[in-house]
């Protein structure tokens, strides 16, 4: 069975400080990988997107970006944070071609 | 711009009581998504939602999609206090982006 796994669960960063959270999927391969930022107490809002190894679309501007340098591993970085920056992040996957879309555990950020 | 709108944002029900919840979206979409997320913790996918008329049923919980009308509904049946949870629609758009409704955050007392 396929699983998903995020890490950190939570991180504290001062502002101007770097960012990296990590994503990787197991038991499929050539998944569409996905990051999405969910502020407090609101809805979800998809960040990047990669169909492939290297391949990443960019949904919203800001000072974030993504990377896939494997086939399941799905990185989100900063190289400085903005206290704007807080909030929970979720990797999530889809079978490509498939419907449904799978959400990891998240990553709680506070840029303080 | 696809638009989601959720409603209510709020409720509060009693153990055993039914309830409907809804989700209209502004443009024409192929899926249609529930989730489920649980006070500081991940979502939990319910249900996807593939054509017109298609109606899901889980425990408790059962979901239907009118794309005509570009509304869907979650309705609960007797509801007990596992279900108190925030619930997501999510709408399909373009092929790899889902737009998300605000949530309802459903409280089910005793």
């Amino acid at each position: 069975s396929q699983t998903i796994h995020q890490w950190p669960a939570t991180l504290v960063q001062p502002v101007g400080s770097p960012l990296s959270l990590e994503c990787t999927v197991e038991g499929t391969s050539n998944p569409n990988l996905y990051w999405y930022r969910q502020a407090a107490g609101r809805g979800l809002q998809l960040l990047f997107y990669s169909v492939g190894i290297g391949q990443i679309s960019s949904e919203v501007p800001q000072n974030l970006s993504a990377s896939r340098p494997q086939d399941r591993q799905f990185i989100l970085s900063s190289k400085k944070l903005l206290l704007s920056d807080s909030g929970f992040y979720l990797c999530a996957w889809r079978v490509t071609g498939g419907n449904t879309i799978y959400f990891g555990e998240g990553s709680w950020l506070t840029v303080v | 711009e696809l638009k989601v709108e959720q409603n209510p944002l709020f409720l509060s029900m009693q153990e055993g009581k039914n309830y409907t919840i809804y989700c209209n979206y502004s443009t024409t979409s192929d899926r249609l998504y529930w989730y489920r997320q649980d006070p500081g913790k991940s979502l939990e996918s319910l249900f996807v939602l593939l054509s017109n008329g298609a109606v899901k049923q889980e425990g408790r919980l059962m979901a239907s999609l009118d794309t005509k009308a570009r509304l869907s509904t979650l309705h609960i049946t007797a509801a007990v206090h596992d279900l108190s949870a925030t619930y997501f629609c999510a709408v399909g758009y373009n092929n790899n982006d889902m737009r998300f409704g605000a949530g309802t955050r459903l409280t089910v007392k005793p």
